[in-house]
């Protein structure tokens, strides 16, 4: 049973540039979540999929964040015309759905992506 | 208001001695879930414990207990035993059953095990 793998695992780009990263949950998981982890804080939530659909967005995603899961399978997270403050680790999580002798709920994440912009 | 309270940025510990870290939460919620999470220098964050709201028992994984005091709203992590290992930064989360399940974290505290 492999875990929740993220790619790249280091990006680096310029102002202006667009981004996109990969999220391949645990297989059997349909729950899938993105956060945000900046210098000295914890992650904050991005936005979450049940299958194939988006069902919450934080007012962290701005217009320029754009997130997809095509088949309930993996997901991507693409930034548009990146900005300084884009820079963070962008860390990838999935989870069972809740109930249906499922009690607990863990979310599972991955190793993250780091985004440089610069 | 922060949900989620960590008020020791960092804490340092003999190896093979045990060290709380400290974690109150608020929530209107009646079901909620607590969790924490260790992040080494790498990245990768690693589930460590879970305790459900109506959990009578505190939860223990190995070297891992969960001290939940419900009515002070507190849920502090036990690690018994120290290993060089544990070096690495302890997130407290909270998953309020109202909330798609979301994660809501604290700041973290950063935990130096001394050998």
């Amino acid at each position: 049973d492999t875990g929740v793998s993220q790619d790249p695992r280091h990006k680096i780009t310029k102002r202006g540039q667009n981004v996109t990263f990969r999220c391949d949950p645990i297989s059997e998981h349909n729950r899938l979540y993105w956060y945000r982890q900046t210098l000295g804080q914890g992650p904050e939530f991005l936005t979450y999929f049940q299958n194939e659909a988006q069902l919450e967005k934080s007012r962290l995603l701005s217009d320029r964040f754009s997130a997809e899961r095509p088949k309930g399978s993996f997901s991507t997270l693409e930034i548009q015309r990146t900005e300084q403050g884009d820079s963070a680790m962008y860390l990838c999580a999935s989870s069972l759905r809740y109930g249906q002798g499922v009690t607990k709920n863990i979310q599972y994440f991955g190793a993250g992506t780091r985004l440089s912009v610069l | 208001a922060q949900k989620i309270t960590q008020t020791q940025p960092g804490m340092f510990v003999q190896e093979k001695e045990a060290v709380t870290l400290d974690c109150t939460y608020d929530t209107s919620d009646q079901s909620y879930g607590l969790f924490w999470y260790k992040q080494p220098s790498s990245g990768e964050m690693i589930f460590l414990i879970y305790q459900g709201s109506y959990d009578e028992q505190n939860a223990t994984e190995g070297r891992y207990s969960l001290n939940f005091q419900k009515a002070r709203k507190s849920a502090n992590l036990v690690i018994s035993a120290s290993q060089l290992g544990d070096s690495a930064m302890y997130f407290c989360a909270m998953r309020e059953d109202g909330s798609n399940y979301k994660l809501t974290f604290g700041k973290g505290t950063l935990l130096t095990v001394n050998p």
